[in-house]
């Protein structure tokens, strides 16, 4: 079955430090993957998404993705973070096969960022 | 704006009586699903629908009812409540399947005593 795994329910972090989202999928079909952010009590919304062509995306409030197909992941990272990014976060993909498509979601991970 | 909506956001009901969740979105999307989020769990696809009377079945459909008359329009039915409905329940909406970002409602917080 298709599945994508979050490896870390909750990742605490300083203001100002890296921090990288880990995100793995089961499947070596064709995909396009996703991570959305829901901050408390909001829905999910977009950050950033790969379909095609260069395998590092660049998202909104400054967070990036890298697709490694070889290893099935779709890690997102900060350079240096905010207070503000303080959200659970969602990575999604949609596993593509024989016409059809599925959307799968991970389970979340909460950051929380410390002052 | 575009953007999704749903009513009510907040609910509170007993066993087994009736209640529906409305979901409208104002972007011409074919397609229109419902989750439910649960702690540890993610988001879990209860129904999604192609376009207007075409509905099926996602991952946990168990208990939930859902109806496209409208393409605009997609409420999620709950005929008899149980106390394990008790969620989180986000509508979305994309322009179709694929690679096109999904667009989430703000969220109904259901509470089945």
């Amino acid at each position: 079955a298709q599945s994508v795994t979050q490896l870390d329910s909750q990742v605490p972090v300083f203001e100002e430090a890296p921090v990288e989202l880990r995100c793995n999928y089961s499947s070596s079909v064709s995909v396009y993957l996703f991570w959305y952010v829901q901050y408390p009590n909001q829905g999910l919304q977009l950050l950033l998404k790969y379909l095609s062509g260069s395998t590092l995306v660049k998202g909104i409030n400054g967070f990036e993705a890298e697709f490694n197909k070889s290893q099935t992941s779709f890690h997102l990272r900060k350079p240096s973070v905010h207070i503000s990014d303080t959200a659970e976060y969602f990575c999604a993909v949609t596993f593509l096969q024989g016409g059809s498509e599925k959307l799968v979601f991970g389970k979340g991970t909460k950051l929380t960022v410390n002052p | 704006e575009a953007q999704v909506t749903q009513n009510p956001r907040y609910l509170i009901t007993v066993t087994g009586k009736k209640l529906t969740v409305t979901c409208s979105q104002n972007m011409n999307h074919e397609y229109m699903s419902w989750y439910r989020q649960d702690p540890g769990l993610g988001l879990r696809q209860i129904y999604y629908s192609m376009n207007v009377e075409v509905t099926d079945k996602g991952d946990v459909p168990e208990g939930y009812k859902v109806s496209r008359k409208e393409k605009r329009n997609f409420p999620l039915i709950l005929e008899s409540p149980s106390p394990n409905q008790t969620s989180l329940y986000f509508c979305a909406s994309r322009v179709r399947p694929g690679g096109e970002t999904q667009y989430f409602g703000p969220g109904t917080r259901l509470l089945v005593l």
